[in-house]
């Protein structure tokens, strides 16, 4: 069986700021990784996805994740958020067979 | 474009109410899932469907219902709608069984 946990449920931060979502996940078996974003009533959109290959991996909108298998990690990053990045982030990880999502970090850019 | 969809956006029932919420997608995709999403507990499985008259039960798929006709549609069906059933609802498809999920953009159910 696998997880995801997502640490933070909200991050709060300032526009032009750097960010970080931090997504662990447990699994028994080799696994792809993703990061979807939903902004407000709105469905959700891949932001990235790791599935094999390069650990660090690049997204839309100047996201990047880094995938670290020693750590069972897999967390998301931006230099510097505007306030159009206000939305919820949700991590997930696929083992070929089942999708299991994190229960989301809701990030707020204040100016 | 390809793309899914969901209707209705909104809708208040009333307890014990059948309720049918439809989801039709042009990627034809094989995969498709129903989530529902709530405060806390990001987005639970519902049913999913890997073909045509294929329909499997996902975590929390208690007084839902689903059946798969056609490649295109996968509708939800509430046999009798309840308080707790009240959520905001996703479909989603997918080319792969458990890879990169194209969602619509959900059905908000206010069940009263």
């Amino acid at each position: 069986a696998q997880s995801v946990t997502q640490l933070d449920s909200q991050v709060p931060v300032f526009e032009e700021a750097p960010v970080e979502l931090r997504c662990n996940y447990s699994s028994s078996v080799s696994v792809y990784l993703f990061w979807y974003v939903q902004y407000p009533n709105q469905g959700l959109q891949l932001l990235l996805k790791y599935l094999s290959g390069s650990t660090l991996v690049k997204g839309i909108n100047g996201f990047e994740a880094e995938f670290n298998k020693s750590q069972t990690s897999f967390h998301l990053r931006k230099p510097s958020v505007h306030i159009s990045d206000t939305a919820e982030y949700f991590c997930a990880v696929s083992d070929d067979y089942k999708l299991s999502f994190g229960a989301g970090t809701t990030v707020t850019v204040r100016a | 474009d390809a793309e899914i969809t969901q209707s209705p956006r909104h809708k208040i029932t009333e307890t014990g109410r059948q309720v049918t919420l439809a989801c039709h997608q042009t990627w034809n995709h094989n995969n498709m899932f129903w989530y529902r999403q709530d405060l806390g507990h990001g987005l639970r499985l519902i049913h999913y469907s890997y073909g045509v008259q294929d329909t499997n039960k996902g975590e929390v798929s208690d007084g839902y219902s689903v059946s798969r006709s056609n490649t295109e549609d996968l509708p939800l069906t509430l046999e009798s709608a309840a308080s707790s059933q009240t959520s905001v609802y996703f479909c989603a498809s997918s080319e792969r069984p458990a890879g990169e999920l194209f969602f619509g953009e959900g059905s908000r159910l206010t069940v009263l």
